[in-house]
C-alpha cells in the first residue's frame, strides 16, 4: 500500500504562472482533503472532496484556487497566476470515510512545496 | 477565528522525563480529538485520538486527556524518547460538519539528551 501519493514535490515558479498539485489518495480512501502550511503556521483547512463532488471549499481562496477530484485519476489542487504569498507546503490527507462512529483519521502525503520566485 | 489553539509554540524536555502538550478549543460541538507528528519534510502522521464522552484514552507512552468543562486537553509522553522530538498538531472534528479537521499551529517538542 503507496500511501497518500503527492507530486511534485518540489515545484518553483515565476509569479504569474500556473501550479498544478496532485494527490492520489490511499487505495480504499474516497475522500480527499487539501491543507495549506505557511512557514511558522499550522496546517489550514482548504479543501474537502470526494469523487466527483467539492463537499467543503470553506477554506479555499475565493481566487485563483480551485479544486477536483475526478472520477478516474488524482487529486488536483490549481492555483492560478501564483503570487510569492502562495509559496507554501500543500498537504494531501485522505479517508475512508466520514459521519460514521469513530475519529475521521486522515491520512497524510508528504507535502508538495511551491515556491514563488 | 482559531478554534484549536495551542499555545506554547515549542517545548523542551529531558530524555526519560514526561513531555506534556496541551491543547485548548473553542467550539463546543468538537467531538473528536486528534493528536499529530510531523518530522521536517514529512506529512503528519496520526498519533492517537479520544472521543468527546471520554476523559482519558492511552497508547503506549502516549495518553491524551481531555477536560471537556475546560475545553482543554493535553497529550502526555513517557517516557521521552530522542525520536519525539518532532512538531506535534493537535486537531479536532465535528460530525455535523462533515468530519472537516481543524488543526492548531502546533508545537515543536525537543527532546534533550
Amino acid at each position: 500500500n503507496a500511501g497518500v501519493m503527492q507530486n511534485p514535490r518540489h515545484l518553483v515558479r515565476r509569479r504569474g504562472q500556473e501550479a498544478r498539485l496532485r494527490c492520489s489518495p490511499m487505495k480504499g480512501h474516497s475522500h480527499v482533503y487539501w491543507y495549506r502550511q505557511l512557514p511558522e503556521e499550522g496546517l489550514k483547512f482548504m479543501v474537502y472532496l470526494q469523487k466527483e463532488n467539492i463537499i467543503d471549499e470553506s477554506g479555499m481562496p475565493k481566487e485563483r484556487f480551485s479544486a477536483e477530484f475526478p472520477k478516474e485519476g488524482p487529486s488536483i489542487l490549481r492555483i492560478q497566476q501564483v503570487v510569492r504569498g502562495d509559496s507554501a507546503a500543500y498537504f494531501c490527507a485522505s479517508s475512508r470515510r466520514t459521519g460514521s462512529s469513530g475519529a475521521n483519521v486522515l491520512t497524510f502525503g508528504a507535502g508538495s512545496r511551491l515556491t514563488v520566485l | 477565528d482559531q478554534q484549536v489553539k495551542q499555545n506554547s509554540p515549542s517545548l523542551s524536555v529531558q530524555e526519560g522525563r514526561i513531555s506534556i502538550l496541551n491543547c485548548d478549543y473553542t467550539n463546543s460541538m468538537f467531538d473528536y480529538f486528534l493528536w499529530y507528528k510531523k518530522y521536517p519534510a514529512e506529512g503528519p502522521t496520526f498519533l492517537i485520538s479520544i472521543s468527546s464522552i471520554k476523559d482519558k484514552n492511552e497508547d503506549g507512552r502516549f495518553t491524551v486527556f481531555l477536560n471537556k468543562s475546560a475545553k482543554h486537553l493535553s497529550l502526555h509522553i513517557v517516557p521521552s524518547q530522542p525520536g519525539d522530538s518532532a512538531v506535534y498538531f493537535c486537531a479536532a472534528s465535528a460530525a455535523n460538519r462533515d468530519d472537516k479537521i481543524i488543526f492548531g499551529k502546533g508545537t515543536r517538542l525537543h527532546i534533550l539528551p
